[in-house]
């Protein structure tokens, strides 16, 4: 059974950058053909969906965030990390690590979400 | 990027009922479709992919149809563990958009 596990600081001033870690267990991030993805959510709001990197490493980003974003995978640790830069208070979310399998696209596994608040 | 428009985005049921839950998506996404659920503090959890595919686990109760532009999700007995927020998520277009989100109640 695939498990993902987000992991980071909880608390981030306005202007730096924002870093999160999605730790993937019960199987290899590099076997198989996967999209492994960022999604946030902001306090009783809808998700929003970040980013992506391909097993390859390969990415896909939200245009509205492109310009902030970089997601990257360590084959070596099995994990998949996110950072976004120049956060401000609009950036405060729930942010969730999810997986998609390449070959279908829904979001089959996803991990328990890490609350990242923006305040100096 | 493809708008996704659920509604309503809110309503009150009781246990026992049939409810529909529509998306619309701004473009055809053919059956490209995703729904997913969720409670208060946990992730959202896959029920239906490709339109009409029951995720593995998920009770028959719930089903889903259409393609192109117009979606729904039904839960044909409703449960009390069934009231939580629903999605939509579309995967036809490389920039994955979710609806905004239908609540369902307890009336």
């Amino acid at each position: 059974q695939v498990q993902l596990q987000e992991s980071g600081p909880g608390l981030v001033k306005p202007s730096q950058t924002l870093s999160l870690t999605c730790t993937v267990s019960g199987g290899s991030i590099s076997s198989g053909s996967y999209y492994w993805s960022w999604i946030r959510q902001p306090a009783g709001k809808g998700l929003e969906w970040i980013g992506r990197i391909y097993t390859s490493g390969s990415t896909n980003y939200n245009p509205s965030l492109k310009s902030r974003v970089t997601i990257s995978v360590d084959t070596s640790k099995n994990q998949f990390s996110l950072k976004l830069s120049s956060v401000t208070a609009a950036d405060t979310a729930v942010y969730y690590c999810a997986r998609a399998a390449a070959a279908a696209n829904h979001l089959d596994y996803w991990g328990q979400g890490t609350l990242v608040t923006v305040s100096s | 990027a493809i708008r996704m428009t659920q509604s309503p985005s809110s309503f009150s049921a009781s246990t026992g009922d049939r409810v529909t839950i529509t998306c619309r998506a701004s473009q055809g996404i053919s059956s490209y479709l995703a729904w997913y659920q969720q409670k208060p503090g946990k992730a959202p959890k896959l029920l239906i992919y490709a339109a009409s595919t029951l995720q593995s686990g998920v009770p028959s109760r719930f089903s889903g149809s259409g393609s192109g532009t117009d979606f729904t999700l039904t839960i044909s007995c409703l449960q009390s563990e069934d009231f939580a927020t629903y999605y939509c998520q579309q995967y036809y277009s490389y920039l994955w958009t979710f609806g905004q989100g239908t609540k369902v109640e307890i009336k």
